[in-house]
């Protein structure tokens, strides 16, 4: 059993939907939760950055957090096309080296 | 802030060269840089950790001698494909954290190719 698995998609919505994209987790010990998103050809751009159970928000998106249940979201409103992309969950349990999810690809049609 | 520059983006060469890959950290001083590979339509698999001043700290299955990581200063690693062959042709990516408890910012990547 891999330590994130990632909702594997792809993920296809029309502009406007409402995108939820989730991981789960198996270690308790992980404590740092990021969502990445990556463009084709391009390295990842760290979109959200969390510890703590709970929401963060940051504009149209929002980030959250269940240590209880080892899962995380990434919520993504109003989406657009140039929200296309492949977006990866990465957990990090003590400042190491991070574990990272499969990635979701998503298209957003206009 | 935090912007990771990684040069060059694109190398085309031919079998036995030796390629270069340099990952900066343009505003902030990166205590730890990653080093990671990735095939097409796959996740990210990390090559190597490397903290200034020290030794890099490969992955198992990574060939040390093949990929020759150098953390010189606190702003610069460099990677090291010595006599690539086509097999190595790939999507190499770094990324470097500021500090302990601080995300991973990544660089653009370089797209490799071995002729």
């Amino acid at each position: 059993q891999k330590e994130v698995e990632q909702d594997p998609g792809p993920l296809s919505v029309p502009e406007g939907a409402i995108v939820s994209l989730n991981c789960t987790y198996s270690n308790s010990a992980f404590q740092y939760f990021m969502w990445y998103r990556q463009y084709s050809r391009k390295g990842p751009e760290l979109l959200m950055y969390t510890y703590s159970s709970g929401n963060k928000e940051d504009g149209r998106f929002t980030a959250q957090v269940d240590k209880s249940s080892k899962y995380i979201s990434l919520f993504i409103r109003d989406s657009q096309p140039s929200d296309s992309a492949t977006y990866l969950c990465a957990i990090d349990a003590n400042a190491g080296k991070s574990t990272f999810g499969d990635g979701t690809t998503l298209t957003v049609k206009p | 802030g935090a912007v990771v520059s990684q040069h060059p983006s694109r190398v085309i060469c031919k079998s036995g060269t030796s390629v270069k890959i340099e990952c900066r950290s343009l505003d902030f001083q990166a205590t730890t840089m990653f080093w990671y590979r990735q095939f097409p339509k796959q996740s990210l698999m990390l090559m190597a950790t490397s903290n200034e001043g020290s030794k890099a700290t490969y992955e198992q299955g990574v060939e040390k001698d093949k990929f020759l990581i150098n953390h010189a200063s606190l702003t610069l690693s460099t990677l090291t494909v010595t006599s690539a062959h086509p097999e190595d042709s790939s999507f190499y990516i770094c990324s470097a954290r500021e500090g302990v408890y601080q995300p991973q910012h990544f660089g653009d990547g370089t797209r490799l190719s071995i002729l």
